[in-house]
C-alpha cells in the first residue's frame, strides 16, 4: 500500500528565506515521487520528480528535493522563498509514473514579505 | 508539451440536473485517464481510474451509477454527475499519462469547479 504524509498543514516563512516543506511515504515499492504546486483557482504544475536517478533532484523555481530511502522521505527545499512562492504544495507517490498518485494532504505555503 | 485540457472550466447548475464534464488529452494518447475531486482546502482524492473501451475503476466509496465515466476515445474521457446536489460541488480535475514519452509523465487538466445550487 501507499501512503503519503505531510508533516505540515501550514507553513510560514519570510521572504527570502530558506523553505522546508516535508513529506514521508509509505510503499511497497521502489516508488516515483513528485511533488506538485497549485496556486488558487489555478491547476497542478509538477515541480519536480523521483523516479530511481539522483537522489537529488532540481525543479524549476530554485525548488528541489532529496530522496532519502531510509528515512522515507521526499522534503522540498528552496533557499530563498518569494512572494510568488505562496501556494499549496502537494507530495505525490506513485508505484510508477503512469499508474494511480496518491496525494498528501498538502501544505499551504505564506510568504510574509 | 503535452496538455490535458477540461470543459469546462467552471459551471454551475440546479439541484437535479446533470452536468457533463470533458477530459482531453490534445497531444497524446492516453488509454487511462484518472478523475480526482478536490474539496475547499483539501486534497485531491481520486475517484476513478478511465479506461479505453471498457469499464472504469471506481474507488471505494464513489457511487458509479451517480458518477458515470465515460472514455469514448483515446484523448477523450467524461465524468458525468448525474442529479447532481449541492454536496456534488467540489473541483474536478482529470489526468493522463503519456505512456508514449520517454518519462511516462503523468499530466493534469486545469480543472472544473462545479456549483450546485
Amino acid at each position: 500500500a501507499q501512503s503519503v504524509t505531510q508533516l505540515d498543514s501550514h507553513v510560514s516563512v519570510s521572504e527570502g528565506t530558506p523553505v522546508l516543506l516535508r513529506c514521508n511515504y509509505s510503499s511497497s515499492y521502489s516508488p516515483s515521487l513528485f511533488w506538485y504546486v497549485q496556486h488558487p483557482n489555478k491547476g497542478l504544475q509538477l515541480l519536480l520528480k523521483y523516479t530511481s536517478a539522483a537522489t537529488l533532484v532540481k525543479g524549476i523555481n530554485g525548488f528541489e528535493a532529496e530522496f532519502k530511502k531510509s528515512e522515507t522521505s521526499f522534503h522540498l527545499t528552496k533557499p530563498s522563498a518569494h512572494m510568488s512562492d505562496a501556494a499549496e504544495y502537494f507530495c505525490v507517490v506513485s508505484e510508477n509514473t503512469g499508474n494511480q498518485f496518491y496525494f498528501g494532504t498538502g501544505t499551504s505555503l505564506t510568504v510574509i514579505p | 508539451g503535452a496538455v490535458v485540457s477540461q470543459h469546462p472550466s467552471r459551471v454551475i447548475c440546479k439541484s437535479g440536473t446533470s452536468v457533463k464534464i470533458e477530459c482531453r488529452s490534445l497531444d497524446f494518447q492516453a488509454t487511462t485517464m484518472f478523475w480526482y475531486r478536490q474539496f475547499p482546502k483539501q486534497s485531491l482524492m481520486l475517484m476513478a481510474t478511465s479506461n479505453e473501451g471498457s469499464k472504469a475503476t471506481y474507488e471505494q466509496g464513489v457511487e458509479k451509477d451517480k458518477f458515470l465515466i465515460n472514455h469514448a476515445s483515446l484523448t477523450l474521457s467524461t465524468l458525468t454527475v448525474t442529479s447532481a446536489h449541492p454536496e456534488d460541488s467540489s473541483f474536478y480535475i482529470c489526468s493522463a499519462p503519456d505512456r508514449g514519452s520517454s518519462t511516462d509523465t503523468q499530466y493534469f487538466g486545469p480543472g472544473t469547479r462545479l456549483t450546485v445550487l
